[in-house]
């Protein structure tokens, strides 16, 4: 079965400096990959995806790539705010796939 | 995004009682619900699948007794936790799974506190 795995497990920026975070998939036929914030006491709350036809997706001050070939992808958030301060989780998930496979969480500091 | 809610919110109930959480997709129908726990600072355990209609699929170790799953609905699952005890105490969180790109919504969570 699919498995994620997700770097680095903690994450510590400057106020105004970019954070990349990065996971790696193990199944080829995963083609779906959505990025999800968590807030402390909340839900995870979809933040952005990307599928495997597209290898750069954009929305402000985030971005997604892909590497299908390297079977990896990352988070890059530019600009960071301290409202940044989340968990990020990263996710792969097969076309039509029933499961999601989530990987381990990124906790990201923003200093002010 | 797609809207699911969870209520309630936060519980506190004694040890030995059953607890009811419900989660709502409130602008999609959902054929497929998941719930997940989640321990603090850990990432989110699957702990069933709720299918529309049908019997939950529940994920190894898990017991089924404990946690019942309902699907009655397309936009309502629900999760009993069982003659609750303690260590049951945790953070517990519903997906709905939108129908036509398939992609998870979240709801707010419940958490739940066993005296």
């Amino acid at each position: 079965g699919e498995n994620v795995e997700q770097h680095p497990s903690t994450l510590s920026v400057q106020e105004g400096d970019s954070a990349v975070i990065k996971c790696t998939y193990s199944d080829s036929a995963s083609n779906y990959f959505p990025w999800y914030k968590q807030e402390l006491g909340k839900g995870p709350q979809l933040i952005i995806d990307i599928r495997s036809n597209v290898g750069e997706k954009k929305d402000q001050r985030i971005a997604v790539t892909l590497n299908k070939t390297a079977k990896h992808f990352s988070l890059h958030i530019t600009e960071t705010q301290p409202e940044d301060s989340a968990v990020y989780f990263c996710a792969a998930r097969e076309t039509g796939g029933f499961k999601t496979i989530f990987g381990a969480g990124t906790r990201l500091f923003v200093k002010a | 995004g797609a809207v699911v809610s969870q209520h309630p919110s936060r519980v506190i109930c004694k040890s030995g009682t059953s607890v009811k959480i419900e989660c709502r997709s409130l602008d999609f129908q959902a054929t497929t619900m998941f719930w997940y726990r989640q321990f603090p600072k850990q990432s989110l355990m699957l702990m069933a699948t709720s299918n529309e209609g049908s019997k939950a699929t529940y994920e190894q170790g898990v017991e089924k007794d404990k946690f019942l799953i309902n699907h009655a609905s397309l936009t309502l699952s629900t999760l009993t936790v069982t003659s609750a005890h303690p260590e049951d105490s945790s953070f517990y969180i519903c997906s709905a799974r939108e129908p036509i790109e398939k992609t998870q919504y979240f709801g707010p969570g419940t958490r739940l506190l066993v005296l």
